[in-house]
């Protein structure tokens, strides 16, 4: 595998249901992120890990829950999802740096489905 | 902070004719700019970055984009389009700090007509 796997591609679930996507980087990447693309909307940045530890929470509903055991992998533990939680989740890692050049490589989405 | 403007969402060119997407980015600082393309059901694919030097930048695709600080603007452009450009586009920019972040545009939905 190459560059940054997420799975599953597409998912469906209840509302009542649990479920985690997953997401794992093969580029030595030491900052992982999740974000939410919803349709006729920006991308939004949900959460940030650099170096395993969490940097960064966009005021993301607890019913949406991040995990980063190592800088490899990446998990979006998902409970009690609301429908307009449907949407396109992206998961994306880069090399943090002095230099500030936080080019971003993106793995190819999870289409979340919430009935 | 900074910002990031993609006039229109939505362009329509025919094939072999010009692209041109517009950027325009608000940055105290001078900022590093990247244009990325997103086809229907896949992530996004960085197609070219501005960090410092030259500021006519090439990419993939045959893309280019020209940093011009005087217009705060890193505007995309491709000689001729292909079917296979059509995709959506998104115009992102960083300040190039410890803690910064990719802010990004709304993206630019690009159509390529026979």
């Amino acid at each position: 595998e190459t560059g940054v796997t997420q799975t599953p591609r597409h998912l469906v679930m209840g509302m009542t249901n649990k479920k985690s996507l997953k997401c794992e980087q093969h580029l030595g990447h030491n900052a992982m992120y999740w974000y939410k693309q919803s349709a006729k909307k920006p991308l939004e940045l949900m959460f940030v890990y650099n170096f395993k530890e969490q940097t960064e929470n966009n005021s993301v509903p607890s019913r949406f829950s991040p995990e980063c055991p190592n800088s490899s992998h990446l998990f979006l533990h998902l409970h009690t999802l609301q429908p307009e939680d449907s949407a396109l989740y992206l998961c994306a890692s880069s090399q943090v740096a002095a230099s500030g050049d936080y080019e971003q490589y993106f793995g190819p989405g999870t289409r979340l489905t919430v009935t | 902070a900074q910002s990031v403007t993609q006039l229109g969402s939505h362009v329509s060119v025919s094939e072999g004719a010009l692209v041109l997407l517009r950027c325009n980015y608000s940055s105290s600082v001078p900022p590093y700019l990247f244009w990325y393309v997103q086809y229907p059901n896949q992530g996004l694919q960085l197609l070219l970055k501005y960090t410092t030097g030259a500021t006519l930048v090439k990419g993939i695709n045959g893309f280019e984009a020209e940093f011009k600080k005087s217009e705060t603007s890193f505007h995309l452009t491709k000689p001729s389009a292909h079917m296979s450009d059509a995709a959506e586009y998104f115009c992102a920019v960083s300040v190039g700090t410890s803690g910064s972040r990719l802010t990004f545009g709304e993206g630019t939905q690009l159509t390529v007509n026979p």
